[in-house]
């Protein structure tokens, strides 16, 4: 177990609605990073956070934007959500300045 | 952008034999890690490789990480029932851009017949 902790576990949303993840950090890191892992996919590099500002982003719209608290635990937020995003959605954490990631378990999030 | 090739994409095997997959790029990466993910879970880091030419080794498991820092393979030694997932490698790419986010292959699927 990697004490990489996410809520909810499983989601379903319609088409259009916004939603949050959240993900709380293994002890020590400061550095989370989220991943969208489609259906037989390896996980995609959404954006890594640090210092509770954004530090890196793969390519994905705006509408996907985060948050990252103080206690180094973090939120991902969609907006206008599309089909396409139905996916596993999962946050990693780190030190920074280490590529060693430890995940959690993902949310399910389907969209319908 | 940056891609990983894995292959195989699946593998069937008896229990005990030997597996062995990899993975390559057309581009330069600083560190390879190996993932294995099993059914409703994240996954769970089994071996990071960070100068070319490491071999790093985890109880059965063996990875290398390529001369040309271009590719890595993992080997799994006298296969248990247990090692059934997909296993992920994963890549730093060079230049960082100032982020430590990492690239994914597809995986391979590995199933173990008892």
């Amino acid at each position: 177990e990697t004490g990489v902790t996410q809520s909810p576990t499983h989601l379903i949303k319609t088409r259009g609605q916004q939603v949050t993840l959240r993900c709380s950090s293994q002890s020590g890191h400061n550095t989370v990073s989220w991943y969208q892992q489609a259906l037989g996919q390896g996980p995609q590099f959404i954006f890594q956070y640090y210092r509770e500002e954004e530090n890196g982003r793969g390519n994905f719209p705006p509408r996907f934007s985060g948050l990252q608290f103080p206690n180094y635990s973090s939120e991902l937020n969609v907006n206008a959500l599309e089909l396409d995003d139905s996916a596993l959605y999962l946050c990693a954490s780190s030190l920074r300045g280490s590529t060693e990631a430890f995940f959690g378990q993902g949310t399910r999030l389907t969209v319908v | 952008g940056q891609q990983l090739n894995q292959s195989p994409q699946s593998m069937f095997i008896q229990e005990g034999e030997d597996v062995s997959m990899n993975c390559t790029s057309s581009s330069i990466f600083n560190t390879w890690l190996w993932y294995k993910q099993e059914p409703g879970e994240g996954p769970v880091l089994l071996i990071a490789l960070y100068k070319a030419g490491e071999l790093t080794s985890n109880g059965r498991l063996t990875a290398q990480f390529g001369i040309t820092r271009k590719d890595s393979f993992l080997n799994i030694s006298a296969s248990i029932p247990s090692d059934v997932g997909i296993y992920f490698c994963a890549g730093q790419p060079s230049p960082q851009g100032g982020s430590e986010k990492l690239v994914f292959g597809k995986g391979t699927k590995l199933t173990v017949n008892p």
